[in-house]
């Protein structure tokens, strides 16, 4: 069975740390991965997407990493601001399917 | 560009009535698919399209949800008769086609409340 799980559920840091929010996956015959940002009531903005012959993807602060023989990945959030404040969810693909994790609540505390 | 469009943002219906959604993806995007988001858990599919044809419905509870997508552009999803456990956000999302590694875009979703 196909399972994405996020650790941790929900984490609150002080404005300006640097965190990594993580993502397992069971099976690795991943076509690539996916990390989104959700806002309160609203729909999922693609931050980052990783193909499965890579190992990682910058955009700006945030860093996604991809171990696909472990099945993990990583997004790590530089140097973090109130307005990172939201839910943060894995996908994964697999045949043009994603299955998504429950994802992270972050809170940035100003 | 513009992206994925739903309608309507917010509903709210009794138990036992009917209630349709609409989706319009991102021009040019083949594959179109329906989620169902519950509060507090990340997005299950529903079901997804490849231009006008079904993909994956297995996990869409046929007796009640129903979909489509004519001539492979808009869809719309209908509940009939809805449940209170059909309380959840319903995404929309699209992306170019399979066989390719592509980003898949959502729409703002609708939130539906079954009291």
């Amino acid at each position: 069975k196909q399972e994405v799980t996020q650790i941790p559920a929900a984490l609150s840091v002080p404005e300006g740390e640097n965190l990594v929010l993580n993502c397992s996956f069971t099976d690795s015959a991943i076509y690539n991965l996916q990390w989104f940002r959700q806002d309160p009531g609203k729909g999922l903005t693609s931050l980052l997407l990783i193909q499965s012959s890579q190992r990682e993807q910058t955009s700006g602060r945030l860093n996604a990493s991809l171990d696909k023989s472990s099945g993990r990945s990583t997004l790590y959030i530089a140097a973090s601001q109130p307005g990172d404040s939201a839910t943060y969810l894995c996908a994964v693909e697999y045949g043009n399917k994603l299955v998504f994790g429950a994802g992270t609540i972050l809170r940035v505390k100003s | 560009e513009a992206g994925v469009a739903q309608s309507p943002r917010y509903k709210i219906i009794e138990k036992r009535q009917s209630v349709a959604f609409w989706c319009n993806p991102i021009s040019g995007h083949a594959t179109l698919y329906w989620y169902q988001q519950i509060l507090g858990q990340g997005p299950k599919l529903l079901i997804q399209f490849q231009n006008n044809g079904v993909v994956d419905d297995s996990q869409l509870p046929k007796d009640r949800f129903s979909a489509e997508r004519l001539k492979g552009v808009d869809s719309t999803l209908k509940i009939q008769p809805a449940k209170l456990e059909d309380s959840a956000v319903y995404l929309c999302a699209s992306s170019l086609g399979s066989g390719m590694v592509t980003e898949a875009f959502f729409g703002q979703g609708t939130r539906l409340t079954v009291v």
